[in-house]
């Protein structure tokens, strides 16, 4: 089974400019997620798919972030413009089910984004 | 403000010895606990989920469990040096069941030294 996927794994932008993270869920798995962490500071819920509607999208930081699901499969994550403050490391997460406490979340390995 | 604390290390316990890894949450109404081990540059990976007072045992893994003490901790017995890395602490939500939307620590460092 392959895991959750994410590109790309880094990315380097100035300030102003646009940049769209993607993730691949695992197959299936209709919940994902998108989690920030910033440098030294907690991970940071910002938004939950359910197939291709959003659940919950109380953590986007501001309207500079817009997120996607089309056909509930893929997701994408566009920043524009980007700021300083977004520079850090995003990960997405799916799951099976988000009630099933035996249904864990599944990370990829994260988009560090830079902004400069 | 829904809080996840932990102490940033490092952490550090000889090989074979018993690493204890301690979180308090702010939100006594969260139902959900989990322990994610983070290697460097790697995602977070699920170690143990907890959700009733006590104690639960997985391998070398036990989570202990304390909501009115608002208290997780998770303790590794006979510690490898692979188990190394960075212990996040995840608190989660609602009787409702949304178990994922987490708030997290900034966790913890372990050094298991040979």
């Amino acid at each position: 089974e392959a895991g959750v996927t994410q590109f790309p794994s880094h990315s380097v932008i100035e300030k102003g400019q646009t940049v769209t993270l993607r993730c691949d869920p695992i197959s299936g798995h209709d919940n994902l997620y998108w989690y920030r962490r910033v440098m030294g500071k907690e991970i940071k819920f910002l938004l939950h798919f359910v197939k291709e509607s959003k659940q919950d999208e109380s953590g986007m930081p501001n309207n500079r972030f817009l997120a996607e699901r089309t056909g509930g499969t893929y997701s994408t994550l566009k920043v524009q413009p980007a700021e300083l403050e977004d520079s850090g490391v995003y990960f997405c997460a799916s799951s099976p089910d988000s009630g099933n406490y035996n249904s864990p979340l599944h990370f990829g390995n994260g988009t560090r984004l830079t902004v400069t | 403000q829904k809080e996840v604390e932990q102490n940033s290390g490092p952490l550090s316990v000889p090989e074979g010895a018993i690493a204890s890894l301690n979180c308090t949450y702010s939100d006594r109404g969260s139902q959900s606990f989990f322990w994610y081990r983070q290697y460097s540059g790697k995602s977070p990976e699920l170690i143990m989920f907890i959700y009733s007072n006590g104690d639960k045992e997985d391998g070398r893994f036990t989570a202990q469990l304390n909501k009115a003490s608002q208290y997780v901790s998770l303790l590794i017995r006979d510690s490898q040096p692979s188990d190394s890395a960075t212990y996040l602490c995840a608190v989660g939500g609602d009787n409702a069941g949304n178990n994922r939307k987490l708030i997290w620590g900034l966790g913890t460092s372990l050094a298991v030294n040979p």
